[in-house]
């Protein structure tokens, strides 16, 4: 019954390889994040979608692609994988009028 | 350009004690602040927050305390637990309803000590 769940928790792969993360809330929120935490452990958040619609997209190279098929699931996915793109990737969802975000537990990437 | 800095990567306190966790902003805009703990392998997860009509928020053995003209919050700990023991992340929006511009810090490691 976990909230915001995110799978795979680890992702190792080769550069230029395609992969995909997935997420799923089981909270009802409306809008849904992804964040990356880069080596210095800042989260930045790369995209935000709300009711299935991109909000926000900050300077993400193209090769990263959201898709929400439904507002409970958000899904990342990521073309010709580059050494760069190594860091935990976090889901996180909010619920209207509230400041929290759930975040699931991570997916860590290293692309070899 | 970090617009949330943690300065202290580390901090260690014996149990029992008082943790203060640090945080800097530079964007006046901020209006809004979160606190959010988190443990390895697992997602953050929120703490306390503090809105700028306010200087101090209270919630059991966790304090916010908020200086505006500082730009300065902190997270205070009081007696701090073994179980405490994890990053604090600070994080800032310019609104209460602004999920979507959380600017969150490096992260403060506390390790609180039996």
């Amino acid at each position: 019954d976990t909230a915001v769940s995110q799978t795979p928790k680890y992702l190792v792969t080769q550069m230029g390889n395609d992969k995909s993360i997935k997420c799923e809330q089981n909270l009802g929120h409306d809008t849904m994040y992804w964040y990356k935490q880069d080596s210095k452990k800042f989260l930045k958040i790369m995209f935000s979608y709300n009711n299935k619609e991109l909000i926000i997209n900050e300077t993400v190279p193209n090769r990263f692609s959201p898709k929400s098929p439904d507002k409970a699931h958000l899904n990342l996915h990521i073309n010709s994988l580059e050494l760069g793109d190594s860091a935990v990737y976090f889901c996180a969802s909010r619920g209207s009028g509230g400041e929290k975000l759930f975040f699931g537990s991570g997916t860590q990437l290293s692309v070899l | 350009d970090q617009q949330v800095k943690q300065n202290s990567p580390s901090l260690s306190v014996q149990e029992g004690r008082i943790s203060i966790l640090n945080c800097d902003y530079t964007n006046s805009m901020f209006d809004y602040f979160l606190w959010y703990k988190k443990y390895p392998a697992e997602g953050p997860t929120f703490l306390i927050s503090i809105s700028s009509i306010k200087d101090k928020n209270e919630d059991g053995r966790f304090t916010v305390f908020l200086n505006k003209s500082a730009k300065h919050l902190s997270l205070h700990i009081v007696p701090s637990q073994p179980g405490d023991s994890a990053v604090y992340f600070c994080a800032a929006s310019p609104n209460y309803n602004a999920g979507n511009m959380l600017t969150f810090g490096g992260g403060t490691r506390l390790m609180v000590k039996p």
